[in-house]
């Protein structure tokens, strides 16, 4: 089956930009999707079909995907970005997630 | 507005069963594929199953294939989840999905979740 790998945790500082990577065998050749979920809340789509944002995400979140990994980038960190990410493709019938990412903003 | 609330949930014990209910308002229900994606205590997403607009299309985890059953009912806008066998490691909150897109291509990820219900499998 498909495996996704993303860092257990990344840290950014305030105002600095952030990236999370989603490893996964050639990641480029599929559409990659991610979400941001905070404590006790259901997770939020941010980028779909590997760069695409939905309505309402700031411009400040971004994704790319080439190869075999996939990034989301945050740029200017705020407070408020500071959540677990999850990035998820389909494959062979399944959806499938990343084990997710701890963002932590200093 | 898409509002999406799932019931049902509760405490059942190790072999038990359990149905959960998803309630879709403020789009077409069925045009739209829908999912239901869980998760444990402290653990990262694990999607369980899937089901196409007109449920032609059906897909399940390898960890639920045989247990679970999802199906919908487009006349009452509803989504459900009927769980069997129930272990101790499906104890996770449920959550019902929608797929961002109505093209059934499985593209462009859920763009719409509900708050969860809590299912609880011990004895």
């Amino acid at each position: 089956s498909y495996e996704l790998t993303q860092p257990l945790s990344v840290s950014v500082a305030l105002g600095q930009t952030a990236r999370i990577t989603c490893g996964g065998n050639n990641i480029g050749s599929k559409n990659v999707h991610w979400y941001q979920q905070k404590p006790g809340q259901a997770p939020v789509l941010v980028i779909y079909r590997d760069s695409n944002r939905p309505s309402g995400i700031p411009e400040r979140f971004s994704g790319s995907n080439s190869g075999n990994t996939a990034t989301l980038t945050i740029s200017r960190a705020q407070a408020g970005d500071e959540a677990d990410y999850y990035c998820q493709v389909w494959d062979s019938s399944n959806w499938v997630f990343g084990g997710g990412t701890k963002l932590t903003v200093l | 507005e898409v509002q999406l609330v799932e019931s049902g949930g509760g405490l059942v014990k190790p072999g038990g069963s359990l149905r959960l209910s998803c309630a879709a308002s403020g789009f077409t229900f069925s045009s739209y594929s829908m999912n239901w994606v869980r998760q444990a205590p402290g653990k990262g997403l694990e999607w369980v199953s899937s089901i196409s607009s007109s449920s032609s299309y059906i897909y399940y985890a390898d960890s639920v294939k045989g247990r679970f059953t999802i199906s919908r009912d487009n006349a009452k806008n509803s989504l459900y989840l009927q769980m069997n066998s129930l272990r101790a490691e499906d104890t996770a909150v449920y959550y019902c999905a929608r797929d961002r897109n109505d093209y059934g291509d499985y593209a462009e990820g859920q763009a719409y979740w509900g708050q969860g219900t809590l299912v609880t499998v011990s004895s």
